[in-house]
């Protein structure tokens, strides 16, 4: 079945590191983002790529990097340069185009300790 | 600009109707709306476009008014299954970058 897959589903950082959160999708979808959740909040939108080798920055795009070096891999690194990460993290994808909803991996719970 | 979601919570015992609304102080392209289980991904309900019709999806419905900037989603005669975080989700002038409000906790009660 197709769909999009994240990984680790729990993450725990030390402080001063560098963690990178994976998401993977094969639905053959053209774009893919990068979204924060805190407790009791909205999403908040991190990175977004509409095409291969490509992106752009969300409202919250600091302390975080991205690449998209393959149609179906957006990979999400938090830098040291984040200064409160603990969040809960979800990658979404859907085609080009503005008809179609979008479909979210079961997310990264990353956790600083 | 995140798009303003109201109410924030409600309680509805089974059976009962429900509206939730969204604003966007931008004029928008579509409108999205999500449904999020506790610790679960959001599960794409339904968009409405710019121009579009009012939408269904099974008892749950959404409308959109262009020229206020807003949508309203209708659960009803709701199921216990309709328990969950309700989100919108807007899209102005930037393609394929959804804006989404704080959310709307629905709790349905036997």
């Amino acid at each position: 079945d197709g769909g999009i897959t994240q990984s680790p589903k729990y993450l725990f950082r030390k402080e001063g590191q560098n963690v990178t959160l994976s998401c993977e999708q094969n639905l053959n979808h053209d774009a893919m983002y990068w979204y924060r959740q805190d407790p009791g909040q909205g999403l908040r939108l991190i990175y977004y790529s509409q095409i291969v080798n490509d992106f752009q920055k969300g409202d919250i795009a600091e302390g975080y990097s991205v690449s998209r070096e393959k149609k179906e891999s957006f990979p999400l690194t938090v830098t040291s340069a984040q200064k409160n990460p603990t969040a809960f993290y979800l990658c979404a994808s859907t085609w080009a185009g503005r008809s179609y909803g979008y479909t979210f991996g079961s997310g990264t719970r990353l956790t600083v300790v | 600009q995140q798009p303003v979601q109201s109410p924030q919570a409600v309680i509805l015992r089974e059976g009962e109707d429900a509206v939730i609304n969204c604003s966007s102080s931008k004029a928008l392209y579509s409108v999205h709306w999500y449904r999020q289980k506790h610790g679960e991904a959001p599960v794409f309900l339904m968009i409405l476009l710019k121009g579009g019709e009012q939408k269904g999806h099974d008892k749950i419905s959404a409308s959109f008014n262009e020229k206020k900037q807003q949508s309203s989603l209708y659960l009803t005669a709701s199921q216990l299954s309709y328990s969950g975080t309700y989100f919108c989700g807007t899209e102005t002038d930037s393609w394929g970058k959804l804006q989404f409000g704080a959310g709307t906790q629905v709790v349905v009660t036997p």
